[in-house]
């Protein structure tokens, strides 16, 4: 069975804190990776990775992923309160459609 | 920006009843998606649908779930008997291509189930 992992399930810190959120997976014919923002219902998509060691970045965010050791990062710089929310991982298989997604982890960041 | 849109937002309904649950997804879009969330549990798939048929569909879509493309425009889930435990949000979500990483997703339809 497909299994996301995310760490930490919550987060607090304060503004301007640098935050690394972590995101571990077994799935068999692996396709991608993609982290969403999910602050109050609807999941907004950050990024997709598809091939290991390359950095994607988006503003004071980057991810990166490492299809030997099985996980990616999501890094969050110079946090703001705006970054409070809920991030998910997924994962998604070459053989399908679906998205696998993991409990997420829960970030507030404090003025 | 285009966007997903979904009705009701938050419906209740005795068990046992028959829900419906409506999606518009974005206008060129092609590939249509239902998940659910149970509060405090993980985001689940539950249906893909493509080229008006189901492309994939989990163990949680069982024999009291259907999904239909009536008009073009609109994508409904049916539950057709509801239980107790099929309180949850329900997310519709659209894609331009089929496995192209962005899906997007509707602000939810939140059920509950009494």
């Amino acid at each position: 069975e497909d299994k996301v992992v995310q760490s930490p399930l919550s987060l607090v810190v304060h503004e301007g804190d640098t935050v690394t959120l972590n995101c571990s997976y077994e799935v068999t014919n692996f396709r991608s990776l993609l982290w969403y923002k999910q602050e109050k219902k609807a999941p907004t998509f950050l990024f997709m990775l598809t091939s290991s060691g390359i950095e994607k970045k988006s503003g004071r965010l980057s991810s990166i992923l490492d299809k030997k050791e099985l996980f990616s990062i999501l890094n969050i710089t110079a946090t703001q309160t705006g970054d409070s929310a809920v991030y998910l991982c997924a994962v998604e298989r070459n053989s399908g459609y679906a998205l696998n997604f993991g409990k997420g982890t829960s970030l507030l960041v404090t003025p | 920006e285009p966007e997903v849109t979904q009705t009701p937002s938050h419906q209740v309904t005795q068990m046992g009843q028959e829900v419906i649950l409506r999606c518009v997804p974005i206008s060129n879009h092609l590939y249509f998606y239902w998940y659910r969330q149970i509060l405090g549990q993980k985001v689940e798939f539950l249906v893909s649908f493509y080229n008006n048929e189901i492309s994939e569909k989990s163990e949680i879509f069982d024999d009291q779930f259907s999904v239909e493309r009536p008009d073009g425009s609109n994508f409904t889930l049916k539950i057709r008997s509801t239980k107790l435990e099929d309180s949850a949000m329900y997310f519709c979500a659209s894609q331009r291509g089929g496995n192209t990483g962005e899906l997007f997703f509707g602000e939810g339809s939140r059920l509950t189930v009494l």
